[in-house]
């Protein structure tokens, strides 16, 4: 069965600062992640995801991520950080049957003036 | 468009009681989802639902029951609220051309059994 690993369940940063958020992801089968932000008190929306080819993938207010195979990794990343970037963050796998998502635990990303 | 509603926003239940969660979609989409979010477990699939009719078990299906009569609605029934049930709860639904296509969620439902 598939399963998708968030190494750090939080991360503090400094404001402007770069920030990578760590997942990997265990399946032998296509691939399809995902990265959702959640801020406080709301539903999830879609940051961005890889489907297929560019293995660098650019989404919503600045936040990349890049697809490695070998290491079976999507870590996010975003050079400079926003308070506003405060949230948490949750990868996820997709690929099975019926568009079900496989999520990790999540990291609390935590910005700080 | 509305894109997914859930009611309540909120909720206190006493051991042994009864609810109906309710979520509403406005995008067509076919598929549909409930999940729930405990503190440092991400999202756990508890029932999905392909079409009007057509409903399937997730990850986490004992103690709640689901129907789909319409595209539109995607109601979770909770019997005998218990504890273990406190959580966040999330209704989302998709139109997938393929397996990759987004999920969009509504803005949950934080449920509490006393």
């Amino acid at each position: 069965a598939q399963s998708v690993t968030q190494l750090d369940s939080q991360v503090p940063v400094f404001e402007e600062a770069p920030v990578e958020l760590r997942c990997n992801y265990s399946s032998s089968v296509s691939v399809y992640l995902f990265w959702y932000v959640q801020y406080p008190n709301q539903g999830l929306q879609l940051l961005l995801k890889y489907l297929s080819g560019s293995t660098l993938v650019k989404g919503i207010n600045g936040f990349e991520a890049e697809f490695n195979k070998s290491q079976t990794s999507f870590h996010l990343r975003k050079p400079s950080v926003h308070i506003s970037d405060t949230a948490e963050y949750f990868c996820a796998y997709g690929g099975t049957s019926y568009g079900k998502l496989t999520f990790g635990q999540g990291t609390i990303l935590t910005v700080h003036p | 468009n509305a894109g997914v509603t859930q009611t309540p926003k909120f909720r206190i239940l006493k051991i042994g009681q009864s609810m109906t969660l309710q979520c509403a979609q406005d995008m067509n989409h076919n598929y549909m989802y409930w999940y729930r979010q405990d503190p440092g477990m991400g999202l756990k699939l508890i029932y999905y639902s392909v079409g009007a009719g057509i409903t399937d078990k997730g990850e986490v299906p004992n103690g709640y029951n689901v129907s789909r009569s319409t595209t539109e609605y995607f109601p979770l029934r909770l019997e005998l609220a218990a504890p273990s049930q406190t959580s966040v709860y999330f209704c989302a639904s998709s139109y997938p051309l393929d397996l990759g296509d987004t999920q969009y969620f509504g803005p949950g439902t934080r449920l509490t059994v006393l």
